[in-house]
């Protein structure tokens, strides 16, 4: 079966850089997505890796390794608003999207 | 980035009733649609993949019956919950993309649904 895993909840500190992690097993892989998302709202995309190597932007940078099923979304300099669910998500061969259950992000001051 | 639209953002209905849910893109064609289904603290679920002008395919365990849903054309589909039960009380996402290579999809605001 597809199956994507990241941690459930992490807790982190304003100002502070914070690492999230996420491996999956796929049937086939057309690129890996990072969404936000806040608490009764839709997702808002973040980044988007298809080679393996780290993609920056501003902030946040997202990091693939095809060979090993694994991302990872890194979040610099850490506000407040950015206390949401991250959701990793895999592009299968038939490109759906499979989606990790996400990681709750909690920012402390 | 593209926009899609989701229609309404929240609504409260009662048991046994049909609520009806539409997702346009605003700014770009969509052949393929998506329906997710979301409960608190859980992942997003696909319940149904929307073909423009076809039939719609339904993930394993979701009642074609319940969920109607309609992709009449390349901007608008819809998911028509009938006979409503305090269970189906969820929040209810679209997505499309412009293509299907196309690297992101784009979400609709999402429709909290709350059947009393």
């Amino acid at each position: 079966g597809q199956n994507i895993d990241q941690p459930t909840e992490m807790t982190a500190t304003e100002g502070a850089i914070v690492q999230i992690n996420c491996t999956y097993q796929t049937s086939g892989f057309n690129g890996l997505f990072w969404y936000q998302q806040h608490a009764g709202e839709a997702p808002t995309f973040l980044s988007y890796n298809v080679l393996d190597g780290l993609e920056e932007k501003g902030r946040f940078s997202s990091f693939l390794s095809r060979s090993k099923g694994y991302s990872y979304l890194l979040l610099k300099e850490l506000q407040m608003k950015d206390s949401a669910s991250y959701l990793c998500a895999v592009k299968d061969s038939n490109y759906q999207l499979i989606w990790g259950a996400g990681t709750k992000l909690i920012i402390k001051p | 980035g593209a926009v899609v639209s989701q229609h309404p953002s929240w609504v409260i209905c009662k048991s046994g009733t049909s609520v009806k849910i539409e997702c346009r893109s605003l700014d770009f064609q969509a052949t393929t649609m998506f329906w997710y289904r979301q409960f608190p603290k859980q992942s997003l679920m696909l319940m149904a993949t929307s073909n423009e002008g076809s039939k719609a395919t339904y993930e394993q365990g979701v009642e074609k019956d319940k969920f109607l849903i309609n992709h009449a054309s390349l901007t608008l589909s819809t998911l028509t919950v009938t006979s409503a039960h305090p269970e189906d009380s969820s929040f209810y996402i679209c997505s499309a993309a412009p293509g299907q290579g196309h690297t992101e999809a784009f979400f609709g605001q999402g429709t909290r649904l709350t059947v009393v």
